[in-house]
């Protein structure tokens, strides 16, 4: 069963910030928040994770809630290529399985 | 460095015939999951490796679906017979070692059974 629960769709405008909310109201404290992408006609593509603390890599920032009962990916200024469904995942690290649920389409506009 | 390698990218069959996939992991990766992802969904795990070992199976339905991956290398899934509800796309991903943190995905290969 699902354990985050994310909006169906969003757009942003191409060069604004994308921010894509994720709710996981029952995460465990050894889960960590996971983040991947699918563009279409693709496999998915691992984005960033983390487990309380804020988060930056080269392709986004996680920002996580102090409670830990959700968060928000950041992609700082997206573009058309970033137009994909993203999916958030909660996963203990080191369990096998990556459960994906529905994920949120994201639509740059130009 | 190579990606995840799957063949065919498309396949179409009528029911009750028989396909195979193929997915080459990239080197060195010990795990390898195979996925099924149906129109709409996100993708759903149907079997996992390590090595040549079988970690996790439940969600495949062993009555028609088999997957090997004999050298801990590559892999292969097959349908025997299919189903109409068998149209999906089947993704193969690898990681380094169980639980890795992030799993490296091939392209998929689209099935269409008619």
């Amino acid at each position: 069963d699902a354990k985050t629960t994310q909006p169906t769709s969003m757009d942003c405008a191409e060069g604004r910030a994308a921010n894509l909310p994720c709710n996981h109201s029952t995460i465990s404290g050894n889960e960590y928040v996971y983040w991947y992408r699918q563009i279409h006609s693709q496999g998915p593509q691992y984005i960033i994770h983390g487990l309380k603390n804020n988060e930056t890599n080269e392709m986004a920032s996680l920002i996580i809630t102090e409670d830990r009962k959700s968060s928000t990916l950041i992609l700082p200024h997206a573009t058309l290529r970033d137009t994909a469904v993203y999916y958030c995942i909660v996963r203990v690290t080191g369990a096998n399985n990556l459960f994906f649920g529905t994920g949120t389409r994201l639509t740059v506009i130009p | 460095e190579a990606g995840v390698a799957q063949s065919p990218r498309y396949k179409i069959i009528e029911k009750r015939q028989s396909v195979a996939f193929w997915c080459n992991p990239i080197s060195g990766h010990a795990t390898l999951y195979w996925y099924q992802q149906i129109l709409g969904q996100g993708p759903k795990l149907l079997i996992q490796f390590q090595n040549n070992g079988v970690v996790d199976d439940s969600q495949l339905p062993k009555d028609r679906f088999s997957a090997e991956r004999l050298k801990g290398v590559d892999s292969t899934l097959k349908i025997q017979p299919a189903k109409l509800e068998d149209s999906a796309v089947y993704l193969c991903a690898s990681s380094l070692d169980l639980g890795d943190t992030e799993a490296f995905f091939g392209q998929g290969t689209r099935l269409t059974v008619v």
